[in-house]
């Protein structure tokens, strides 16, 4: 699977948008980008995933650059509830049958200011 | 809306005992996987399971680690004789389908703590 950067921290006003970005350089062809995160030692929670094209879902947006060497996390509307330590994951997708390990970096500890 | 639980939420035993930790994934889920989070570290893989088999298992996953699933609602991770360095946050996670499709749904957690 492909490494990600991420920045180790980031803070975010109440009410702005958060924007958090994660570079994966060697990202191939067939190897999706997906965003977990982990609120204070609970169990991650999916957020979104992606190919190439942009994606939203009721959480967040994904972009990802054309070259797909990067992309950015965007969550709108921040509030302090999305204090959170947030991973960029690529992995290829499988065959039907073969269930595939997410392998989690450091991530980005987001604190979300009031 | 369905989520994975994990019993107990804290376990605390002494070492060289056997721990039996426990998992009730989603309802139409096929696809079951062990995580652990070592105080202050990444989230590790241990092993995936499907169709009543592993389909994946890592280095951390040794012969003192075994998975079950032994009713259609339950999912087991036991350790047979726990070492201090199995005290960690465990985590089950759960996905309908496989491939692009497979989100993994994880559970609360459940924190082992070995003496």
């Amino acid at each position: 699977d492909a490494k990600t950067t991420q920045p180790p921290s980031m803070d975010c006003a109440e009410g702005r948008a958060a924007n958090l970005p994660c570079n994966h350089s060697t990202i191939s062809g067939n190897e999706y980008v997906y965003w977990y995160r982990q609120i204070h030692s609970q169990g991650p929670q999916y957020i979104i995933h992606g190919l190439k094209n942009n994606e939203t879902n009721e959480m967040a947006s994904l972009i990802i650059t054309e070259d797909r060497k990067s992309s950015t996390l965007i969550l709108p509307h921040a509030t302090l509830r999305d204090t959170a330590v947030y991973y960029c994951i690529v992995s290829p997708p499988k065959h039907s049958g073969s269930a595939r390990q997410l392998t989690f970096g450091s991530g980005t500890q987001l604190t979300v200011l009031p | 809306e369905p989520e994975v639980t994990q019993t107990p939420s804290h376990q605390v035993t002494q070492m060289g005992q056997e721990v039996i930790l426990r998992c009730v994934p989603i309802s139409n889920h096929l696809y079951f996987y062990w995580y652990r989070q070592i105080l202050g570290q990444k989230v590790e893989f241990l092993v995936s399971f499907y169709n009543n088999e592993i389909s994946e298992k890592s280095e951390i996953f040794d012969d003192q680690f075994s998975v079950e699933r032994p009713d259609g609602s339950n999912f087991t991770l036991k350790i047979r004789s726990t070492k201090l360095e199995d005290s960690a946050m465990y985590f089950c996670a759960s996905s309908r389908l496989a491939g692009v499709k497979d989100t993994q749904y994880f559970g609360p957690g459940t924190r082992l703590t070995v003496l």
